[in-house]
This record gives structure tokens, sequence and C-alpha cells, in this order.
């Protein structure tokens, strides 16, 4: 059953618009969420982060937002531009584990392409 | 400070080969990761470890076996490979939230 899910597999936004990506999750026992971006062959780079006890998050053109209620968060990137053409990626984690580790959840994937 | 390094980048395997797959960090991390992605699967985690000489069970773990002999190394490997492992193998490290990944290895299983 998939935990965190990225119902889009993809999107297309003109240069300067806004770009909205969005991630549903199941398990209420999560703490944190991620946002990773991915370019072709290249490994996932940390874009943002939030903690469920906040509901907005912003770095620069990177804001995310959380819904606890909803179990959803969403990423809004403005202006969009052509450089973050890539893969998106969500990811939850529950608060430190017995196991010693932060583990990370990752839904499928947005792929968005700006538009010049 | 080259962060997380993964070796090979490409491989190609026949069946029931094995390979080993080497992933080193210079950032001192505590905790490592190996992940698999594959087309509309996203990334899913086979083993990881946290901390020198100790590895887990990820959410996909059959056909591999990982060890951490050393802090700054995790070494994936692959004992009788099948098509079913083609895929793309990234490696992260951490030292608590935010993983940090590697450029990826793929591996292609005929």
């Amino acid at each position: 059953d998939q935990q965190v899910k990225q119902n889009s597999p993809s999107l297309s936004v003109q240069e300067g618009r806004i770009s909205i990506l969005n991630c549903d999750y199941t398990n209420s026992m999560f703490d944190y969420f991620l946002w990773y971006k991915k370019y072709p062959a290249e490994g996932p780079t940390f874009l943002i982060s939030i903690s469920s006890i906040k509901d907005k998050n912003e770095d620069g053109r990177f804001t995310v937002f959380l819904n606890k209620s909803a179990k959803h968060l969403s990423l809004h990137i403005v202006p969009s531009q052509p450089g973050d053409s890539a893969v998106y990626f969500c990811a939850a984690s529950g608060a430190y584990s017995g196991a010693g580790s932060y583990q990370l959840t990752f839904g499928k994937g947005t792929k968005l392409s700006v538009i010049p | 400070n080259a962060g997380v390094t993964q070796t090979p980048k490409f491989r190609v395997l026949k069946t029931g080969q094995s390979m080993t797959l080497l992933c080193a960090q210079d950032m001192n991390h505590e905790y490592m990761y190996w992940y698999r992605q594959d087309p509309g699967m996203g990334l899913r985690l086979i083993h990881y470890s946290v901390g020198e000489g100790t590895t887990a069970k990820g959410e996909v773990p059959d056909g591999y076996n990982v060890s951490r002999l050393k802090k700054q190394n995790f070494l994936l490997g692959l004992e009788s490979a099948a098509p079913s492992q083609t895929s793309v193998y990234f490696c992260a490290s951490s030292l608590g939230l935010v993983q940090y990944f590697g450029p990826g290895t793929r591996l292609l299983v005929l």
C-alpha cells in the first residue's frame, strides 16, 4: 500500500508562472516531509523540508505547504524557470525511529517541464 | 569534498552472475542507505546502516546483501543477479533527516 502518493506523473508550466506539485500521504505517524529534485542521470538533491508542527516553509522561490488534517502537502515554485525542469519526489519520515535513523518513504515523483 | 560517490556508473550482468556496488561518503555520516529506482516506482529502500558494522533490511531486501566494514563505505552485493534486478541503484548518507544521494549506478541484467 502506497503511503506517499504523487498522483500527477507530469506537469507542464510556462516560464514565469507558478508550479504547484502535490503530494498526499496516508500514515498519520509521519512527522517530517521533504522534497527532492532529480535531474536525468543524477542523484536526487534535497530541496526543502517541513515539520508537522508547521504549515508553511519558504526558501527563496520554493514554498512547501502542509495540511495535516487533509494529509496533503504541496510544493510551490514561483516564478518557474526552465532550470526547474526535473522530477520532483515527495518523501516522508516518522520521528526518530527505534532503528536509529530517519527512514524516508518516497512518492513516485512528478516530472515538471517548464516551457520557455 | 566529493560527497557521496558510487562505483561503477554502469554495468551489464548476465543472469546468475554476482557483483558488488560500492558507495563511499566523505561527510562522516553515521547513516547510509541503498535504494533502487524503477520506472514509475519511485525510490525504494533496499538496506540501510546506522553505523559501522551494522546493517538492516529495508522495504525490498530480497536478493541483496550489504556490508559496512568502514564508516565511509557501504557495499551492496548481488550474489546471483536476476533480470528483475535491472534498475538504477542510489546510495545515500545522512547525519539526520536529510539524506544526500550519490549519482547512481545503472545495472542491466540480461
